[in-house]
């Protein structure tokens, strides 16, 4: 039982290239959100899917796009990344308490 | 728009002393949770509040949820230096199970010999 697994550990990209965050949780929840966290501002939603087919934007959703895969995987898209969005990208998935369960996410810096 | 707002956002303490932590939010929840994060590291649930005057406890750490108040407490008895991380607390303003949590901007507590 792994629960919530990211892929890539790490990234550098250079300003206008694309790249596309992985994320599987294998604990059988609906609900999976992406974050991102910099320093002092604590975390906050990029996207979300309360179910397998939907997805829904959330605090800070520009510059992103977002795919539920499955009821496993939920996948986070830079299409064109910016040095604003230097961060760490966590992705986490959620029991039917609320509790949320975050994979070790990914650290991304853009030059 | 739901804001959570943590104080304080950094603490200092010595060993064995006693420190709270409030997380104060603007909106109508009786769903909260603590999480501790360790630098470089993920984030851990420590504790999930469901309802008002709920009260969990594990091992120095106390949590409690007043949702008249909105707000929750963490209590911290006797400190010792494993409890050095940051803590989040996170509220849930939506409806239904979407779940969807708004996070304070941590508190950072370094517990000192």
């Amino acid at each position: 039982n792994a629960g919530v697994t990211q892929t890539p550990k790490f990234q550098v990209l250079k300003t206008g290239q694309s790249m596309t965050l992985q994320c599987a949780q294998d604990m059988n929840h609906n609900s999976m959100y992406w974050y991102r966290q910099d320093p002092g501002m604590g975390l906050r939603l990029i996207y979300y899917s309360a179910s397998e087919g939907t997805t829904d934007k959330g605090e800070v959703p520009n510059g992103y796009n977002v795919s539920r895969l499955n009821k496993r995987e939920f996948s986070l898209r830079l299409e064109s990344a910016a040095p604003s969005q230097t961060s760490v990208y966590f992705c986490a998935s959620s029991s039917n308490l609320g509790e949320q369960y975050f994979g070790p996410g990914t650290r991304l810096t853009v030059t | 728009e739901l804001k959570v707002e943590q104080n304080p956002l950094f603490l200092s303490m010595q060993e064995g002393k006693n420190y709270t932590i409030y997380c104060n939010y603007s909106t109508t929840s009786d769903r909260l949770y603590w999480y501790r994060q360790d630098p470089g590291k993920s984030l851990e649930s420590l504790f999930v509040l469901l309802s008002n005057g709920a009260v969990k406890q594990e091992g120095r750490l106390m949590a409690s949820l007043d949702t008249k108040a909105r707000l929750s407490t963490l209590h911290i008895t006797a400190a010792v230096h494993d409890l050095s991380a940051t803590y989040f607390c996170a509220v849930d303003g939506s409806r239904g199970s979407n779940y969807k949590l708004t996070f304070g901007k941590g508190t950072l507590l370094t517990v000192n010999p």
